[in-house]
C-alpha cells in the first residue's frame, strides 16, 4: 500500500528565513497531494495542495513542489513569521480515492 | 475546520463510561471521516461515510467503538466502555462532493482516567 514519508519532524528556523519541508510517497498511482496546517489545540487546516499534473503551485508565500519521477514533493515558505509556528503534514491520496495516507507531521518553529 | 462543529471539544471521563462525540457537518458534503490522532500513531482514519452510509469502518480499533449517521446533518462516535487507551483527539471530517479536499473539525479532546 501507499507509505508517506515526512522529513525533518522538527525544523527551526529563523524569523524571516526559509522553510522547507519534503515527503516522499511510493505509490506512483498518487495524484493528489495536499499540506495542512495543525495550530495548537486545532484541527488541522488545508493551506495548500497540488496535483500530478502541475508540478508547482504558489499561494503567497508558500508553494508546493512535485517531482513525479522521484516520488516526492515538498512544501516551501518563505519570509517565515511567528504565526507560521505549526505541525504541518503532508498526505497523499490516488483518484477519487478518500484514504489520505498522512505523513508523520513536522514541527516548525519560527526564531524570533 | 470550516463547516464541521464538534461537541463536547474537552471531556474527561472514568474507565468503563459511555462516551459520546457529536458531528454536526455545515453542508456541502457527501462524506464524512472521524479521525483519531495521538502522539503515538499520528492520525487514524476510524471509519468513512459517505452519503450517510458508512463504507469503510476498518480503522475502527475494537468493538468498544461505534459510528452512527443518521442524518447528513449529524454524526456520533461512540466509545462503551471506554478506557485509558482511548485518549486522545478525535476529529471530524468532511469531503465535499466537488474533490478530494478534506475539511477538518477542531476536534473533541478525550482523556479516560
Amino acid at each position: 500500500g501507499e507509505n508517506v514519508e515526512q522529513h525533518p519532524s522538527t525544523l527551526s528556523v529563523q524569523e524571516g528565513d526559509s522553510a522547507v519541508i519534503k515527503c516522499t510517497y511510493s505509490d506512483s498511482a498518487s495524484n493528489y497531494f495536499p499540506w495542512y496546517k495543525q495550530e495548537l489545540g486545532k484541527g488541522p487546516q488545508l493551506i495548500i495542495d497540488i496535483r500530478s499534473n502541475v508540478g508547482e503551485k504558489k499561494d503567497q508565500r508558500i508553494a508546493v513542489t512535485l517531482n513525479k519521477t522521484a516520488k516526492h514533493f515538498s512544501l516551501h515558505i518563505t519570509e517565515t513569521q511567528p504565526e507560521d509556528s505549526a505541525v504541518y503534514f503532508c498526505a497523499a491520496s490516488w483518484g477519487s480515492n478518500y484514504q489520505l495516507i498522512w505523513g508523520a507531521g513536522t514541527k516548525l518553529i519560527i526564531k524570533p | 475546520d470550516a463547516g464541521v462543529i464538534q461537541s463536547p471539544r474537552h471531556e474527561v471521563t472514568e474507565m468503563g463510561q459511555e462516551v459520546t462525540l457529536r458531528c454536526k457537518p455545515i453542508s456541502g458534503h457527501n462524506s464524512l471521516f472521524w479521525y483519531r490522532q495521538t502522539m503515538m500513531r499520528g492520525l487514524e482514519l476510524l471509519i468513512y461515510f459517505n452519503n450517510n452510509v458508512p463504507i469503510d469502518d476498518s480503522g475502527m480499533p475494537e468493538d468498544r467503538f461505534s459510528a452512527k449517521m443518521p442524518n447528513a446533518s449529524f454524526s456520533t462516535l461512540k466509545i462503551q466502555p471506554s478506557e485509558p487507551r482511548d485518549s486522545a483527539v478525535y476529529f471530524c471530517a468532511i469531503q465535499g462532493s466537488s474533490g478530494n479536499t478534506i475539511y477538518f473539525g477542531e476536534g473533541s479532546w478525550l482523556t479516560v482516567v
